[in-house]
């Protein structure tokens, strides 16, 4: 079974500038996850869909980040414009089920790609 | 918001020998989930072990086994037998029954051979 997939692995940009991130979860899994890992912290949630609907994005900085999963399959994240706080490692994750059933799925996590903002 | 709080940012232990690993987090909720997650320093993040708030049997798997106690809001791993390949980082992890999830800041686990 494949594993869930990220692109691209490292990423360098200026501030100011946009970057995009993208996510191939397991085949069949509903739930979705995108979260931001600063260096020396655990990860942070930002955004967690179920197919294409957005479950819960309370703590996405909706001014700059926005992220969408369409026909419930792959997803991206896009950071508009980058601030040198966005520094971090972005990780996704994908579960198999959706609502009440999802608490106890396992999560598989990506390799995550790893955000450097100058 | 909940919170999840590792105390040890680093812990040793040498090979063979039993760590344990401590987690506490802050809920009003009665209904909720745990898990302990590694990070190898290849970064891709692992399930070790989860809880049901509701269960009040420790889970087990194989070597790692927890301490739940839910009065206290704690949620400890312990690991017998460590082995060379446990050296990561663990991160101690809440679920909301309306899916929020938060993790703790993490524990750095160097097993000495």
């Amino acid at each position: 079974e494949a594993g869930v997939a990220q692109s691209p692995r490292y990423k360098i940009i200026e501030k100011r500038q946009s970057v995009a991130f993208w996510c191939n979860p397991i085949s069949g899994h509903a739930t979705l996850y995108w979260y931001q890992q600063i260096l020396g912290q655990g990860p942070k949630l930002l955004i967690q869909f179920q197919n294409n609907g957005v479950v819960d994005d309370s703590q996405l900085p909706k001014d700059r980040f926005s992220a969408e999963r369409l026909k419930g399959v792959d997803s991206t994240l896009k950071i508009q414009p980058a601030k040198l706080e966005d520094s971090a490692v972005y990780l996704c994750a994908s579960s198999l089920g959706w609502g009440r059933a999802a608490s106890t799925d396992t999560q598989y996590f990506g390799p995550g790609t790893r955000l450097t903002v100058l | 918001a909940q919170t999840v709080t590792q105390s040890q940012p680093e812990m040793s232990v040498q090979e063979a020998e039993t760590v344990t690993l401590s987690c506490t987090y802050d809920t009003s909720e009665s209904d909720y989930y745990l898990f302990w997650y590694k990070q190898p320093p290849s970064r891709q993040m692992i399930l070790v072990i989860r809880q049901e708030a509701y269960k009040q049997q420790n889970a087990t798997e194989n070597r790692f086994s927890v301490n739940f106690q839910k009065a206290a809001k704690s949620f400890s791993l312990k690991i017998s037998d460590s082995q060379l390949g446990d050296a990561a980082m663990y991160f101690c992890a809440y679920r909301s029954t309306g899916n929020q999830f938060y993790f703790g800041t993490g524990t750095s686990l160097t097993v000495i051979p």
